[in-house]
């Protein structure tokens, strides 16, 4: 079964703060994953994608096949990272699969 | 351009009515995406449509739910004889064909179902 878990449905941290926000996934083949973003009043957009390597806005994520993970991190979280956060697997036909999401809230 | 449009944004209903909701892709896409987002739940994915065809639809409940993507138009999700549990959000998503697997999805502003 293609599965993604988060299982923080909130994360609260102070600024300056080292964050993880965690992310398993179920897949039988070899995955591609992403993390999408919702700041608030605003659409659900894309923060990174594993096979792009890349560091956005300070948030990096690993995929480690072996824990079946892929965690997102950032050293130091700013007050403008408070927004829902979603992992995504994206099967071969093309379908994107969303984890409940996790509610990063960074306090001053 | 103006991302992928969602209309109407909010839209009440009675049980038993239908519920028609569009989604206009970005300008050159072609895939799109449909989701769902039950209270205090995640994203569910329910049918991806490509112009004038059903790519998959295993996320649709067999009954009373259809949606299409014609040649000419925006993608619309249709419920039938709505009920209480389809009260949810809907949101549309949309890809280039040419980014294939590992294609960003670009997401609208969903739609607010609420069945009285």
């Amino acid at each position: 079964a293609q599965r993604v878990t988060q299982p923080e449905k909130l994360l609260s941290v102070f600024k300056g703060a080292p964050v993880e926000l965690k992310c398993n996934y179920s897949y039988s083949g070899s995955p591609e994953l992403f993390w999408y973003v919702q700041y608030s009043r605003q659409r659900l957009q894309l923060l990174l994608r594993h096979i792009s390597r890349e560091s956005i806005k300070g948030f990096t994520a690993d995929l480690n096949k072996g824990e079946t993970s892929f965690h997102l991190k950032k050293p130091f979280a700013q007050e403008e990272d408070s927004a829902m956060y979603y992992c995504a697997l994206a099967n071969q036909g093309g379908k994107l699969i969303f984890g409940q999401g996790t509610e990063l809230s960074v306090k001053p | 351009n103006a991302g992928v449009m969602q209309n109407p944004r909010h839209l009440v209903r009675r049980r038993g009515q239908e519920a028609r909701l569009r989604c206009s892709p970005m300008k050159g896409h072609s895939h799109v995406y449909w989701y769902r987002q039950l209270p205090e739940e995640g994203l569910k994915f329910m049918v991806y449509l490509q112009k004038e065809n059903i790519i998959d639809e295993s996320g649709m409940p067999k009954e009373r739910f259809s949606a299409e993507f014609p040649k000419e138009g925006p993608s619309i999700l249709r419920i039938q004889q709505v009920v209480r549990g389809d009260s949810a959000a809907y949101f549309c998503a949309s890809s280039s064909p040419g980014q294939g697997f590992f294609g960003e999805l670009f997401f609208g502003e969903g739609s607010r179902l609420t069945v009285l």
